[in-house]
């Protein structure tokens, strides 16, 4: 009964490097959320997946980010090109299909862009 | 109108007392409303959570008080312990989008 897996925990990266996160949902869950958290602050949303399809995306940058969940394998989101400001902890959620509000969080990404 | 307000940002508490955490939310459409507790270096676990039909729910020594008219909710922990030691957040959500707002959580000291 493993929870919401995240991997890896923490990512060191260069400025102008590429940034994958990786998260597989709660097993029976097909909804996944990402969240952003800097530093001393709350957590914000940034994007709503289900299989093969972005539901919400209003919460992610209009550029360098982009997030998927294919049929197969673990929801990914990406940030292209990364910059110091990316620094903060990405955390994934999953919720069941039949309530899509009751959600449980991953360990989280620490990502560090140096 | 998507805001959360939660206050107070710190909270210092003695061993068995009672913590309160108070949240605040603007938009109606909200119909959903949970609280985190997160450890360091940990992701957020979820606590307790409401739904506005009720104005009251309790789980253990954790009590979630929701006033709709208000668009207040608050959570009340009893008992306090050096355990409960964490960062709360509370957040609020719609059926419709799924998605969560979340307060800006307040750190919680239990003093032994």
């Amino acid at each position: 009964n493993a929870g919401v897996m995240q991997n890896p925990r923490h990512l060191v990266r260069r400025r102008g490097q590429e940034a994958r996160l990786r998260c597989s949902p709660m097993k029976g869950h097909s909804h996944v959320y990402w969240y952003r958290q800097l530093p001393e602050e709350g957590l914000k949303f940034m994007v709503y997946l289900q299989k093969e399809n972005i539901i919400d995306e209003s919460g992610m940058p209009k550029e360098r980010f982009s997030a998927e969940f294919p049929k197969e394998g673990p929801s990914i989101l990406r940030i292209q090109q990364v910059v110091r400001g990316d620094s903060a902890a990405y955390f994934c959620a999953s919720s069941p299909q039949e309530t899509n509000t009751e959600a449980f969080f991953g360990q989280g990404t620490r990502l560090t862009v140096v | 109108q998507q805001q959360v307000k939660q206050s107070p940002q710190s909270l210092i508490v003695q061993k068995g007392g009672i913590s309160i955490i108070n949240c605040a939310y603007e938009n109606t459409a909200f119909d959903y409303f949970p609280w985190y507790q997160q450890f360091p270096g940990k992701g957020p676990a979820l606590l307790i959570a409401i739904r506005p039909d009720v104005s009251e729910k309790k789980e253990g020594r954790f009590t979630i008080s929701f006033n709709k008219s208000a668009k207040q909710f608050s959570l009340h922990i009893m008992d306090s312990q050096p355990g409960d030691s964490a960062t709360y957040f509370c957040a609020a959500g719609s059926s419709n989008t799924g998605k969560l707002i979340f307060g800006q959580g307040t750190t919680l000291q239990v003093k032994p």
